[in-house]
């Protein structure tokens, strides 16, 4: 596709259950970022990946969240036991190498209700 | 961790009317991103800037990148009714991208 694709557009989960976030980047994108955006607030880095490299993951808030990006392309953001603080919209965005002046392209987000 | 406070929250004027929001920061950045974010979607970049001083504009677009690298401006010149949204700055600190430090936000209406 021509932009970043995000599924599903909305989830909404039980508290405890296990989520799985899907992240298509733009087509020969090497870096991939994930966001979280709680609401009426801006987005909070979470990880980076360079093609299937996992450099960054400072921004992870607990060993609950796990990304991957195994052929590096394609990207699954993991939440286990899904907690009512993990509601919020979240965000991917890919650009196309890893450098300093490279424009970020974000998905439209998958917005995670936890009940 | 680095905290970026944009101001103002939130602004109603009238289409026609000139645009200031601005973004300050308790520590510097290197670079200095303006985004825009419509309801459903994913933030749109804007303007980027790079050096401290630096003023860049995109269209009815102007933003500066101030001297002291702890804040930034962005001017939306005659707006129009598609101007509604939520502009953000971001700060990068270090050479990656992609991994930057948002604001909480302006939300813009206009008035036709």
């Amino acid at each position: 596709g021509a932009g970043v694709s995000q599924s599903p557009r909305y989830k909404v989960a039980k508290r405890g259950q296990d989520v799985a976030l899907r992240c298509d980047p733009i087509s020969g994108h090497v870096s991939l970022f994930w966001y979280q955006q709680a609401l009426g607030q801006g987005p909070e880095f979470l990880t980076y990946f360079q093609n299937e490299a996992q450099l960054d993951k400072s921004g992870l808030p607990s060993d609950r969240f796990f990304a991957e990006r195994p052929e590096g392309s394609v990207s699954t953001l993991k939440i286990q036991r899904t907690q009512q603080e993990d509601s919020a919209v979240y965000l991917c965005a890919s650009s196309l190498v890893a450098g300093s002046n490279e424009k970020l392209f974000f998905g439209s987000g998958t917005q995670l209700s936890v009940l | 961790g680095q905290q970026l406070n944009q101001s103002p929250q939130s602004m109603f004027i009238q289409e026609g009317e000139d645009v200031s929001m601005n973004c300050t920061s308790s520590s510097i950045f290197n670079t200095w991103l303006w985004y825009k974010q419509d309801p459903g979607e994913g933030p749109v970049l804007l303007i980027a800037l790079y050096k401290a001083g630096e003023l860049t504009s995109n269209g009815r677009l102007t933003a500066q990148f101030g001297i002291t690298r702890k804040d930034s401006f962005l001017n939306i010149s005659a707006s129009i009714p598609s101007d509604v949204g939520i502009y953000f700055c971001a700060g990068q600190l270090g050479t990656n991208a992609g991994k930057s430090t948002f604001g909480d936000g302006t939300t813009l209406t206009v008035k036709p």
